[in-house]
This record gives structure tokens, C-alpha cells and sequence, in this order.
């Protein structure tokens, strides 16, 4: 059984450029959540995405934006890139129960990031 | 809102030597709590959860946390560590809200453990 996967696994983009990450959640997930971890400090939640439709969003600009596919999978897309974007770039999926059980997160490897 | 606080961001311990590592939590509501480890140049791994019952809680690897709702403290424990325990260790809360998808985790600032021989 494939867990989370994320593609690329690295990434070097230039300041004012826009990139697209994507990922894949495990199987049988239809909740894709994307989380940013700079150097040194935890994960911060992006957005989170169900149903194909952006249901909680953390506090990001909307330079960041994400689709969901009827797959489930994800893509997270960073326009306008600055330096401070440097990150890696996590994806969580997870299966919604319709109710509030505390289910668990699975994170994928993450996509590194770098903009120069 | 949620906010995490790990108290401690590296932790130097001796193979196997006990380890605690601290993490106090502020919500004004109902939470969950999680302990993520991340190796390096890896993702986040599930250590274990407390959602609601026993306010001990068995992870895997050995790893065991305590929920104390008064002190608002989740403090991850080990008896024996082993070199192969070097990673960063998250802390990490969601609310208990009935939402549509998953609960989005707020996380502490991680704390390094690393076992010397």
C-alpha cells in the first residue's frame, strides 16, 4: 500500500517565478491538507482541501493556491516567488469520518524548495 | 485559536538514559494531541495520540506521552533511548470541531534529540 508521495523532491526556482508541487495521498484518502516547515521551526498549515474544494486555509497569501483532483490528489501552487518561500513543502492526506475523531495525519517526504 | 510551546530545542541524552521531552499547549477549546518525529531528510511520523480516555498513551518505538488537562502539558517519554531516536520531535494540537475534512495540526517549534553513545 503506497503512502503519501510528493513530487519533485527538490526544486530551485528564482525569485518572481511561480512552481506547482503535487501529491498523491495514501489510498483510500480523500483529505489533502499542505503544510510549509522553514529551517529550523515546525510545520505551518496552508490549506487543506476535500471534496475538491479549499475547506480551512491557514495564514498564507494568496499567492499560494491548490487544486484537488477527483483522484484526490493535489497540487499547491507558489506564484510570484520570494526568497522567504524557501521551504520544505509537506502534504498530509487523511480520510474524513464525518466526525471529529482526531484521525490521523499522514505526511508524505516533502518537496525542498529553494529560491534564489 | 491553538498555540504550541516545546520548551526545550535540543536535547543532548546519553544511549540508553531516559528522555522527557516538554510540550504545553493554549487553546480555548477541546484539543487533540499528537507527537510527529521527523527523521532527517524525511517527513512526519505518527508517535501516538491522545484523543480522549486514559490520559497515558502508548506510542510506538517506546515512546509514551501524559495528557494533564490542568497543566495543559503533553510531555513525551522514553525510558531507554537508542541511537537510532535521533530526530526531530513535534508536538502538535487540532481542535475537536465538527468540520467538513480533516483537522488542520498546529505545531510547536520541534525539539532535536539527539543520543550520544
Amino acid at each position: 500500500d503506497a503512502g503519501v508521495t510528493q513530487s519533485p523532491t527538490h526544486l530551485i526556482k528564482t525569485r518572481g517565478q511561480q512552481v506547482t508541487l503535487r501529491c498523491s495521498p495514501k489510498s483510500g484518502h480523500d483529505t489533502v491538507s499542505w503544510y510549509q516547515q522553514a529551517l529550523g521551526q515546525g510545520p505551518q498549515f496552508i490549506f487543506q482541501y476535500y471534496e475538491e474544494e479549499e475547506r480551512q486555509r491557514g495564514n498564507f497569501p494568496d499567492r499560494f493556491s491548490g487544486h484537488q483532483f477527483p483522484n484526490y490528489s493535489s497540487e499547491l501552487n507558489v506564484n510570484a516567488l520570494l526568497l522567504g518561500d524557501s521551504a520544505l513543502y509537506l502534504c498530509a492526506s487523511s480520510l474524513f469520518t464525518g466526525q471529529p475523531t482526531g484521525e490521523t495525519q499522514y505526511f508524505g517526504p516533502g518537496t525542498r524548495l529553494l529560491v534564489l | 485559536a491553538q498555540s504550541v510551546t516545546q520548551l526545550d530545542s535540543q536535547v543532548p541524552v546519553f544511549e540508553e538514559a531516559p528522555v522527557e521531552l516538554r510540550c504545553n499547549y493554549s487553546s480555548s477549546v477541546s484539543v487533540y494531541l499528537f507527537w510527529y518525529v521527523q527523521y532527517p531528510n524525511q517527513g512526519l511520523q505518527l508517535l501516538l495520540k491522545y484523543l480522549s480516555g486514559s490520559t497515558l498513551v502508548k506510542g510506538i518505538n517506546g515512546f509514551e506521552a501524559e495528557f494533564n488537562k490542568s497543566q495543559t502539558s503533553f510531555h513525551l517519554r522514553k525510558p531507554s533511548v537508542h541511537i537510532s531516536d535521533t530526530a526531530e520531535y513535534f508536538c502538535a494540537v487540532s481542535s475537536v470541531v465538527i468540520i467538513q475534512g480533516a483537522q488542520k495540526l498546529v505545531f510547536g517549534q520541534g525539539t532535536r534529540l539527539t543520543i550520544n553513545p
